[in-house]
C-alpha cells in the first residue's frame, strides 16, 4: 500500500543526545514537510523540501536538521540545541501533480520524549 | 495566507449533522479553503477543499458563503468515529512551498 510511514512511533531520549526521526513515503511525492505539534495546539512547520538536495527552514527551525538525500526520505534529527524537544511529530507529503491543490498526505507520528 | 477564526469546541450528537464554522474575513480572492481532521494522536487528515462554490464528497460538504469570508463545514451524519479537531485553513494559490499554516482548529465532540 502507498503511504508515509514514521518510526518509531513512540521514542525516549535523556536530555542532551541528539535524536534522529525517520519519514519515509511511496508515494512519489516531491514535497516533504516535518510539523511539530504540542498538546492542544495546531501544528507548526520545522522544515519543508520541494525536491531532493533541497530544503527550507519553516517557522521554528532552531535546534532541528533535516536531509533530503532520496526523494523517498526525509529524517528529522532534533538536536540538543532544542530547548523543549518534547512533542509529538508529523511528517507530510504533497505530490506535485495535485497542484494547485494542496492536499498534503500525513504519516502517524511519532510521539517524543526527552527525560 | 488569511487567518481563519474557529470556535474552540463543539458537540453534536451521534446521527444528526455537525456544522463547524469558519471566519475568514481577510480572505484574498486566489485563496482556497481547505478542511482537515486530525484524530487523537493521529496524523491530520485531508476532508475538502474550495475557492467559491459550494463542494461536497464522501466525507462532507463546504459552503461557502457568496462574500467568501466564511464558510461551513457539515457532516451530515456524525458518527463517534468523527470526534476530532478541525482545522480550517486558508491559503494562497501559490506560497512558497505550499505550505499549510494549521491554527488550534474545533475540538468536534459527537456524543451518544
Amino acid at each position: 500500500d502507498g503511504g508515509i510511514t514514521q518510526s518509531p512511533k513512540y521514542l525516549f531520549r535523556k536530555e542532551g543526545q541528539n535524536v534522529t526521526l525517520s519519514c519515509e513515503q511511496n508515494l512519489n511525492h516531491d514535497a516533504m514537510y516535518w510539523y511539530r505539534q504540542d498538546p492542544g495546539q495546531g501544528l507548526r512547520l520545522i522544515y519543508y523540501s520541494q525536491i531532493v538536495n533541497d530544503f527550507q527552514k519553516g517557522d521554528i527551525a532552531e535546534g532541528y536538521s533535516v536531509s533530503r538525500e532520496k526523494k523517498e526520505s526525509f529524517p528529522l534529527t532534533v538536536t540538543s540545541a532544542q530547548k523543549n524537544p518534547t512533542a509529538f511529530y508529523l511528517c507530510a507529503s504533497r505530490g506535485t501533480s495535485s497542484a494547485p491543490y494542496n492536499e498534503q498526505f500525513f504519516g502517524p507520528g511519532t510521539r517524543l520524549t526527552v527525560l | 495566507d488569511a487567518k481563519t477564526t474557529q470556535p474552540t469546541s463543539m458537540d453534536c450528537a451521534e446521527g444528526r449533522a455537525a456544522n463547524l464554522p469558519c471566519n475568514h474575513s481577510t480572505i484574498s480572492g486566489n485563496e482556497y479553503v481547505y478542511w482537515y481532521r486530525q484524530i487523537h494522536s493521529q496524523g491530520p487528515q485531508y476532508i475538502i477543499h474550495g475557492l467559491k462554490n459550494n463542494e461536497t464528497n464522501e466525507m462532507a460538504s463546504l459552503i461557502i458563503t457568496e462574500d467568501r469570508k466564511s464558510s461551513t463545514l457539515i457532516l451530515p451524519h456524525a458518527t463517534l468515529r468523527d470526534t476530532a479537531v478541525y482545522y480550517c485553513i486558508v491559503r494562497a494559490l501559490h506560497n512558497a512551498g505550499n505550505m499549510l499554516t494549521f491554527g488550534g482548529g474545533t475540538r468536534l465532540m459527537v456524543k451518544p
